[in-house]
């Protein structure tokens, strides 16, 4: 089973809109990243977090992690056409070393 | 500075034939991570490689999946033999340390299709 679920599975938005995505989890964590995958390649990674941190900014990229709530958000400002993609949390469970990756939101940004 | 390289990018076999990917991680990366992503879902770990040695295979189906590490540098990946079930993307990913924290570099990918 996934330990980290996002929510939503599809997301439709316009350039220039901002786009949100959760990433529930079931189990503590030590870590949460955030990646993303174009479509036919590879994993990028976009952040990390840590389980004593409640927000971090990276350009256009804000994250938020609320442990009490298990779950985590990413914010794209000012969306535009490249940043579709696929969007992933993964989670090290119980602070194994094991990562473990959700489903993924599917980010479309219309031009 | 290269990035993670893996061969073939595309295999189509049908069922009971045998298939390896072969996966170049990059210079000085100790951990090596194997996943396999089928459609519509996140990558999942099939085995991970600190060096040359095995850190965690606890998904990997030991009946027909193998991998190697030889000399901590490149590693293969072999299904033997193959089920349809087996379609997917397997990518190959790899870290400076083995640590939670450390950021996995993918390459990217070969989609296998079963017939």
């Amino acid at each position: 089973s996934q330990q980290g679920e996002e929510d939503p599975q599809a997301l439709s938005i316009q350039e220039g809109e901002n786009a949100t995505m959760n990433c529930s989890y079931k189990t503590s964590i030590n870590n949460l990243q955030w990646y993303r995958q174009n479509s036919g390649r590879g994993l990028v990674h976009l952040i990390l977090i840590r389980s004593n941190e409640r927000e971090k900014h990276s350009g256009r990229l804000r994250v938020t992690l609320d442990t009490s709530k298990k779950s985590s958000s990413l914010l794209i400002t000012a969306s535009r056409a490249a940043d579709t993609a696929s969007y992933f949390c993964a989670t090290d469970p119980g602070g194994s070393y094991i990562p473990t990756f959700g489903r993924g939101t599917s980010l479309i940004v219309h031009p | 500075e290269a990035g993670v390289a893996q061969s073939p990018r595309y295999k189509i076999i049908e069922k009971r034939q045998s298939v390896a990917f072969w996966c170049n991680p990059i210079s000085g990366h100790a951990t090596l991570y194997w996943y396999q992503q089928i459609l519509g879902q996140g990558p999942k770990l099939l085995i991970q490689f600190q060096n040359n040695g095995v850190v965690d295979d606890s998904q990997l189906p030991k009946d027909r999946f193998s991998a190697e590490r030889l000399k901590g540098v490149d590693s293969t990946l072999k299904i033997q033999p193959a089920k349809l079930e087996d379609s997917a993307v397997y990518l190959c990913a790899s870290s400076l340390g083995q640590g939670a924290t450390d950021t996995q570099y993918f390459g990217p990918g070969t989609r296998l299709t079963v017939l």
